[in-house]
């Protein structure tokens, strides 16, 4: 059972375009949301992240927006670059410390020139 | 710190062999996972230790897997036989309890494991 569902699962976005991926949870119990980062021939490795007590987060070209009543959150990447070219993954786990995540199936995202 | 070391970073083998692989985590973290990524399921959680003491292996497939930690500094997956449905990379990661008030997972390179 897929805990967290995450779409689309590739995305082709001009460079300078916003990316936008989403995710949607159903345990109401999740009080953790990170997103990860993964290049070619490499690990995930964190991105951001954001708890519910908040709406957005925002750290330099990239934003999660969180709706705690739709169970839905979401990765806005500004003015996208090829650098940004990855995959991405949502991720939700439970309790402040608690350390099983539960990752989205991540998302191919090319920025051509 | 080198961050999370797996080894090898690439195996091939036949199937029916025995495979091991390798990690060693970043020293003082408390917590090492095992992943297996794969383009149908993503990223899939097998198990997770806490102290060298395994504390979920719900995610392991089957019997034909294992994974030790006999200390902080080294952890082995092995698979007995292999099949060829175990190809993938397996991923090794590390966290520390907390850091900087974050949940953060270290990954490793990974593992890509064909099985012919």
């Amino acid at each position: 059972q897929q805990q967290v569902k995450q779409s689309p699962q590739s995305l082709i976005v001009q460079k300078g375009g916003i990316s936008i991926i989403n995710c949607a949870y159903e345990n109401t119990a999740f009080d953790y949301f990170p997103w990860y980062q993964q290049f070619p021939g490499k690990g995930p490795a964190l991105l951001i992240a954001i708890r519910p007590d908040v709406s957005e987060k925002k750290e330099g070209r990239f934003t999660i927006s969180f709706n705690k009543s739709a169970k839905q959150f979401s990765l806005h990447i500004m003015d996208s670059q090829p650098g940004d070219s990855a995959t991405y993954f949502c991720a939700a786990s439970i309790g402040w410390g608690y350390q099983k995540v539960t990752f989205g199936i991540g998302t191919k995202l090319q920025v051509i020139p | 710190d080198a961050g999370v070391i797996q080894s090898p970073r690439h195996e091939v083998t036949e199937m029916g062999q025995e495979v091991t692989l390798r990690c060693k985590p970043i020293s003082g973290h408390d917590y090492l996972f095992w992943y297996r990524q794969t383009m149908m399921r993503g990223l899939e959680l097998l198990i997770y230790f806490n102290n060298n003491v395994p504390i979920d292996d719900s995610g392991m497939p089957e019997d034909r897997f294992s994974a030790k930690m006999p200390n902080a500094s080294f952890s082995t997956l092995k698979i007995q036989p292999s099949e060829p449905r175990d190809s993938a990379v397996y991923f090794c990661a590390s966290s520390p309890l907390l850091d900087n008030d974050k949940n953060i997972q270290y990954f490793g390179a990974g593992t890509r494991l064909s099985v012919l």
